[in-house]
């Protein structure tokens, strides 16, 4: 998998968009970007993932830039519940493995 | 639909002393997977299993490190003996296989070794 890197932190109001940033410089034509976050005391939940073309779905939207080196994340209208560690991770789709870095912990505040 | 399933949810033991964590994947879902998560970290896989096949269980200690998937259904991992820097969050997950490979979590199993 293509390392990635992340800002170890973010912070949000609620009710604003959150733009949360990947770096994937290294990404082969192959690999997939893939989000999931995790809240406090739950396991990983997938969000969303894309290859080339923007992608959105009920949870958030993704833009990939057109060199494919870097991505971004995009909570239209972030919650409290919102707040989590968000991974970032570029990976082969099928039977590939997930290789999680330390992701960036984001903080919606009131 | 029921999520994936872990048990115990906590768990204290002293050093030297087995342990076991349970998983019960979401119906239907052929790969599982066990991760490693440690403070401050990203979970970090041990081993993944295609039905009752371990296929990647490079990173597992297998010296005090053991898993099975009897059936291809449910999961068991142990550890014996554990030691203090096993303490961790040891967590499940199952995908349906193949191109469908959205990897689903369970809420994990916090360990402390004392």
């Amino acid at each position: 998998d293509a390392k990635t890197t992340q800002p170890p932190s973010m912070d949000c109001a609620e009710g604003r968009a959150a733009n949360l940033p990947c770096n994937h410089s290294t990404i082969s034509g192959n690999e997939y970007v893939y989000w999931y976050r995790q809240i406090h005391s739950q396991g990983p939940q997938y969000i969303i993932h894309g290859l080339k073309n923007n992608e959105t779905n009920e949870m958030a939207s993704l833009i990939i830039t057109e060199d494919r080196k870097s991505s971004t994340l995009i909570l239209p209208h972030a919650t409290l519940r919102d707040t989590a560690v968000y991974y970032c991770i570029a990976s082969l789709r099928g039977y590939s493995t997930l290789t999680f870095g330390k992701g960036t912990m984001l903080l919606v505040s009131p | 639909e029921a999520g994936v399933v872990q048990s115990p949810r906590y768990k204290i033991i002293e050093k030297k002393q087995p342990v076991a964590f349970w998983c019960n994947p979401i119906s239907g879902h052929n790969t599982l997977y066990w991760y490693l998560q440690n403070l401050g970290q990203g979970p970090e896989l041990l081993i993944r299993y295609e039905n009752e096949e371990a296929v990647d269980d490079s990173q597992l200690p297998k010296d005090r490190f053991s898993a099975e998937r009897l059936k291809g259904v449910d999961s068991t991992l142990k550890i014996q003996p554990a030691e203090l820097g096993d303490s961790a969050v040891y967590l499940c997950a199952s995908s349906l296989g193949g191109a469908k490979e959205t990897q689903y979590f369970g809420p994990g199993t916090r360990l402390l070794v004392l």
